[in-house]
């Protein structure tokens, strides 16, 4: 089945500390997306990627990193710097960068910060 | 300006009533206005979409309805079922690339 895969669906971290939250698909997707999910708040974008090798910032960029070395994968880092990282991340994909906004999402990796 | 405005916040209905969430925006630009509909646990996923040049869309018990002039549109569930309670996000979006969703709207359908 084709889809997009997010790991881990659970993750706790410290204070501090950096954690990586994978995103891979098997949609043949050019774009792909990540979003952050708070409680009443909707979901607002983090990065976005167009392309391989190149990715722009979204609303809400800072404190998060990202890359996009192969079509298929876009991980999202959550650094230390981030001030609030308690959230569901959503990675998302488009299949053409022009078209229409129709968006395939993940099951999502919730971030807990003891 | 990018703001889209949804409510209510949450909505109780019983089996076999009509579930309606409204949806505002201010930007004259968007021109795909979808709606995606999310389970506990889960990632949304697209439930239906209207583009601006009609009025309403209909798919099964769900209906999408569109007034240009005031710059707002709603999505009609009817005969709700229980299996239908999740939240509802609006969006809209102009020709670029960005998704600008709604704060969400949390259904529950009584049995």
């Amino acid at each position: 089945d084709g889809g997009i895969t997010q790991s881990p669906k659970y993750l706790f971290r410290k204070e501090g500390q950096n954690v990586t939250l994978s995103c891979e698909q098997n949609l043949n997707h050019d774009a792909m997306y990540w979003y952050r999910q708070d409680p009443g708040q909707g979901l607002r974008l983090i990065y976005y990627s167009q392309i391989v090798n190149d990715f722009q910032k979204g609303d809400i960029a800072e404190g998060y990193s990202v890359s996009r070395e192969k079509k298929e994968s876009f991980p999202l880092t959550v650094t230390s710097a981030q001030k609030n990282p308690t959230a569901f991340y959503l990675c998302a994909s488009k299949a053409d960068p022009s078209g229409a906004n129709v968006l395939t999402f993940g099951a999502g990796s919730r971030l807990t910060v003891l | 300006q990018q703001q889209v405005k949804q409510s209510p916040q949450s909505l109780i209905v019983q089996k076999g009533g009509i579930s309606i969430i409204n949806c505002a925006y201010e930007n004259t630009a968007f021109d795909y206005f979808p709606w995606y509909q999310q389970f506990p646990g889960k990632g949304p996923a697209l439930l239906i979409a209207i583009r601006p040049d009609v009025s309403e869309k209909k798919e099964g018990r769900f209906t999408i309805s569109f007034n240009k002039s005031a710059k707002q549109f709603s999505l009609h569930i009817m005969d709700s079922q229980p299996g239908d309670s999740a939240t509802y996000f609006c969006a809209a979006s102009d020709s670029s690339y960005k998704l600008i969703f709604g704060s969400g709207t949390r259904l529950l359908v009584r049995p």
